[in-house]
């Protein structure tokens, strides 16, 4: 079993609909969550990065992280076709750097 | 503020021979990566350097991968021979504290062995 899980899509929406992207793990050491966000042919960025259990919001974006079910989510509102990007969830122990990465989800925003 | 800048963008091979990587981090940034990012997976760390001195190599293929940062700066990626499954988008990342947890990733050198 991978230590994180992350669905590959491909994932197409209309423009303006909720996307939801998900990942789940099984370390339950893992105390940092991100969200990169990796256009073709570029490097990964990051989009969004928590800590504790709960929602964190920025902008069009939201981070959700549930770990009494080792369960994490990004929610996209009124998705543009710019978003269409392939979404990495990263995750990392306490006190530690190293980067455990799902194999991502690509999506695609159609006008 | 620059990005984190990675030379060649392509690079085509045949098995069994040799080639390099180079990463100039951002300015500042003590913490440096190597990743491989093999087509439809996310990255996997292969190497991290704090300064000029070595973090964590536990996932680097030793017999035929091999990386330094020289003076704490600039880094470069080898990899002597090549193999099929060696194809792959090699990414390098930096840091300003390891701390932090926000790592700014270069666009990556796409690895092509035939």
């Amino acid at each position: 079993q991978k230590e994180v899980e992350q669905d590959p899509g491909p994932l197409s929406v209309p423009e303006g609909a909720i996307v939801s992207l998900n990942c789940t793990y099984s370390n339950s050491a893992f105390q940092y969550f991100m969200w990169y966000r990796q256009y073709s042919r570029k490097g990964p960025e990051l989009l969004m990065y928590t800590y504790s259990s709960g929602n964190k919001e920025d902008g069009r974006f939201t981070a959700q992280v549930d770990k009494s079910s080792k369960y994490i989510s990004l929610f996209i509102r009124d998705s543009q076709p710019s978003d269409s990007a392939t979404y990495l969830c990263a995750m990392s122990v306490y006190n530690t750097d190293k980067l455990i990465f799902g194999t991502g989800t690509r999506l695609q925003v159609f006008p | 503020e620059a990005g984190v800048a990675q030379s060649p963008r392509y690079k085509i091979i045949e098995k069994r021979q040799s080639v390099a990587f180079w990463c100039n981090p951002i300015s500042g940034h003590a913490t440096l990566y190597w990743y491989q990012q093999i087509l439809g997976q996310g990255p996997k760390l292969l190497i991290q350097f704090q300064n000029n001195g070595v973090v964590d190599d536990s996932q680097l293929p030793k017999d035929r991968f091999s990386a330094e940062r020289l003076k704490g700066v600039d880094s470069t990626l080898k990899i002597q021979p090549a193999k099929l499954e060696d194809s792959a988008v090699y990414l390098c990342a930096s840091s300003f504290k390891r701390e932090l947890h926000e790592q700014f990733f270069g666009p990556g050198t796409r690895l092509t062995v035939l």
